[in-house]
């Protein structure tokens, strides 16, 4: 019931398309839902987060779709760009409890120009 | 510049050599937590800590410890290495507030041989 399950492990989306990434998760308390953006060599790094009372979030070309519920979230990169090419992690938690965060398996974007 | 500062970058051991893994923000931030990265597996969490001297498990606590003497330190412990234990470690801090991002470094990349 802790579960986050994210897919696709791998994408490869041409400059300019849309990277869409979903994740799934059970737990139907959790109520903090974030996106984290890895590059290699680094860290993770919060990229963009929603809770579950509205059903979209956009940060520029990023955009968080949230089905509460399907029980479902996903992440939308427009205009994707070669720079944009990281490993990206959804997570979930409670919110009075976000060192709790319960992460996906991530996704390879690799954007080609 | 805020940032959490994990030492060493990467090792290389054996089998049964304690090791330590210190991790350091300058932030002032109450909340700490160790990290795990396996492919395929996505992030897991070791140890977490809300505050000086209160520490308590995550998801993945079997073979490691950790102290929280002071606010700013929060080392992860491996008293007795093993191969299993090959990862790539990330420690993260995050202010109280509710809904406040984790703040990860840049990783700790360690071999158990």
């Amino acid at each position: 019931q802790q579960q986050v399950k994210q897919s696709p492990q791998s994408l490869i989306v041409q400059k300019g398309g849309i990277s869409i990434i979903n994740c799934a998760y059970e737990n139907t308390a959790f109520d903090y839902f974030p996106w984290y953006q890895q590059f290699p060599g680094k860290g993770p790094a919060l990229l963009i987060a929603i809770r579950p009372d509205v059903s979209e979030k956009k940060e520029g070309r990023f955009t968080i779709s949230f089905n509460k519920s399907a029980k479902q979230f996903s992440l939308h990169i427009m205009d994707s760009q070669p720079g944009d090419s990281a490993t990206y992690f959804c997570a979930a938690s409670l919110s009075y409890n976000t060192d709790k965060l319960i992460f996906g398996t991530g996704t390879r974007l690799q954007v080609f120009p | 510049e805020a940032q959490v500062t994990q030492n060493p970058r990467y090792l290389i051991t054996v089998t049964g050599k304690k090791l330590t893994v210190t991790c350091s923000q300058n932030m002032n931030h109450e909340y700490m937590s160790w990290y795990r990265q396996d492919p395929g597996l996505g992030l897991r969490q070791i140890y977490y800590s809300m505050n000086v001297e209160v520490t308590d498990k995550g998801d993945v606590p079997e073979g490691y410890k950790v102290s929280r003497k002071e606010k700013r330190n929060f080392p992860l412990i491996l008293e007795s290495p093993s191969p299993n234990q090959t990862s790539l470690y990330f420690c993260a801090s995050r202010a109280t507030t509710v809904n406040q991002p984790q703040h990860f470094g840049d990783g700790t990349r360690l071999s158990i041989l």
